[in-house]
């Protein structure tokens, strides 16, 4: 079975800097997806960025990019020019190429600073 | 607008009287599931469903019933809920794909 781990159970960065929130993931399967999803205080699961395991290219939305590295079965989303709203809790997904099913990571509370 | 939709966000109920979640979307998806979210644990499957008529077991299905009898509803059952199933719970769907799930607004559930 597939296993996505997220080692920070809790981060802080000030407003406009960068940060980097992790995630390592363990399966057999060559052909997967990836995602990172951002639950505000709302308690929405937004989707932030996908990635396929097939693409080298690393994903890129906006202000959030991931580093995607396939061997090491890596895959940290980066958040560039941080802003108050950023903060949430932010969840790594894994899901194989064959069904929908997703497998999710613990979690990592990020607290955006003025 | 295209959206998940799940009933009551907020429920306070006590151990054994039978309870159900509904959850509802519109975007004619295929996928559909259920998740518990529990601190520490981010969330694990319950129930999920390929079709109408067609049902599978997640990971943490005990104590939990569902059923897909239209494309669009799939709710969640609690036949004698227990203190353990206090949690947030999320419905969502997704067409085939591998397409992104997309997801309720959640359910938070206390068993007294």
């Amino acid at each position: 079975a597939q296993t996505v781990t997220q080692s920070q159970p809790e981060m802080s960065v000030q407003e406009a800097e960068t940060v980097t929130l992790s995630c390592t993931y363990d399966t057999s399967e060559n052909n997967y997806y990836l995602f990172w999803y951002k639950q505000p205080p709302s308690r929405q699961m937004i989707l932030v960025i996908r990635q396929e395991a097939y693409k080298q290219q690393n994903a890129t939305e906006n202000r959030f990019s991931v580093n995607f590295q396939k061997a090491a079965k890596s895959f940290s989303l980066k958040i560039s020019d941080s802003q108050l709203g950023d903060t949430a809790m932010y969840f790594c997904a894994f899901m194989k190429h064959d069904n929908n099913d997703m497998r999710f990571g613990a979690g990592t509370r990020l607290t955006v600073k003025p | 607008e295209a959206q998940v939709t799940q009933n009551p966000r907020y429920l306070i109920t006590v151990t054994g009287k039978k309870l159900t979640v509904t959850c509802s979307q519109n975007m004619n998806h295929e996928y559909m599931s259920w998740y518990r979210q529990d601190p520490g644990l981010g969330l694990r499957q319950i129930y999920y469903s390929m079709n109408v008529e067609v049902t599978d077991k997640g990971d943490v299905p005990e104590g939990y019933k569902v059923s897909r009898k239209e494309k669009r509803n799939f709710p969640l059952i609690l036949e004698s809920p227990s203190p353990n199933q206090t949690s947030l719970y999320f419905c969502a769907s997704s067409s085939w794909g591998n397409q992104p799930q997309h997801f309720g607004d959640g359910t938070r559930l206390s068993i007294l």
